[in-house]
């Protein structure tokens, strides 16, 4: 089993519609969670962290993290097309940051 | 944006030659990362560095060694570059480790080893 596995997509939203991107992890000691955006071509830039079971809202952005489950996902209230972009999870074990391989996310106008 | 610099930004090369990236924060972070980016793979962690001269392995560290003589320069070198080693790399700095830090990416270097 992957360490960390994602949807690669791509996921076709509406614009104004909310997005939802999921993530699910096989360390179940792992503590920390993250999501970065990457747009093409450009360098992945951190969006949202969550550490404890439960939701963590961000203006548009929502993470939700169930421990029990393994899994960590990310809502996108009101997806608008400057939102299209790979969407990478990360989980941290032993120190070290674990990236997922992204998914594709494309809002569509 | 984070003051973190990668150069060469593009490269090409042929098989079998050296080759040398450098990253450079302005930040003074104390940890510093190089992650190699693929299709199918995601970004993976080469090597990192927790302060000056001191250096670890990441996940895919066989062909790479690198290098930290001063807190704001990381040196990423490939002795003898292969065409499984083209890739996108990253730097990315944070000042803490461990993940207790967000990390801060550089703008990448793109090699070609023909």
């Amino acid at each position: 089993q992957k360490e960390v596995e994602q949807n690669s997509g791509p996921l076709s939203v509406p614009e104004g519609a909310i997005a939802s991107l999921n993530c699910t992890y096989s360390d179940r000691g792992s503590q920390s969670f993250f999501w970065y955006r990457q747009y093409s071509g450009k360098s992945p830039e951190l969006i949202m962290s969550i550490y404890s079971n439960g939701d963590k809202e961000d203006g548009r952005f929502t993470a939700q993290l169930n421990k029990a489950s393994q899994y960590v996902s990310l809502l996108i209230r009101d997806s608008q097309p400057s939102d299209s972009a790979t969407y990478l999870c990360a989980v941290i074990r032993d120190d070290k940051i674990i990236f997922g391989k992204g998914t594709r996310l494309h809002i569509l106008p | 944006d984070a003051g973190i610099t990668q150069s060469p930004r593009h490269k090409v090369t042929e098989t079998g030659t050296p080759v040398t990236l450098r990253c450079h924060q302005t930040e003074n972070h104390r940890y510093m990362y190089w992650y190699r980016q693929d299709p199918g793979h995601g970004l993976r962690l080469i090597h990192y560095s927790y302060g000056v001269k001191d250096t670890d392995k990441g996940e895919v560290s066989d062909g790479y060694s690198v290098s930290r003589s001063k807190t704001e320069d990381f040196l990423l070198t490939l002795e003898s570059a292969t065409s499984s080693q083209t890739s996108v790399y990253f730097c990315a700095i944070s000042e803490e480790g461990g993940g207790a830090d967000t990390q801060y990416f550089g703008p990448g270097t793109r090699l070609t080893v023909l």
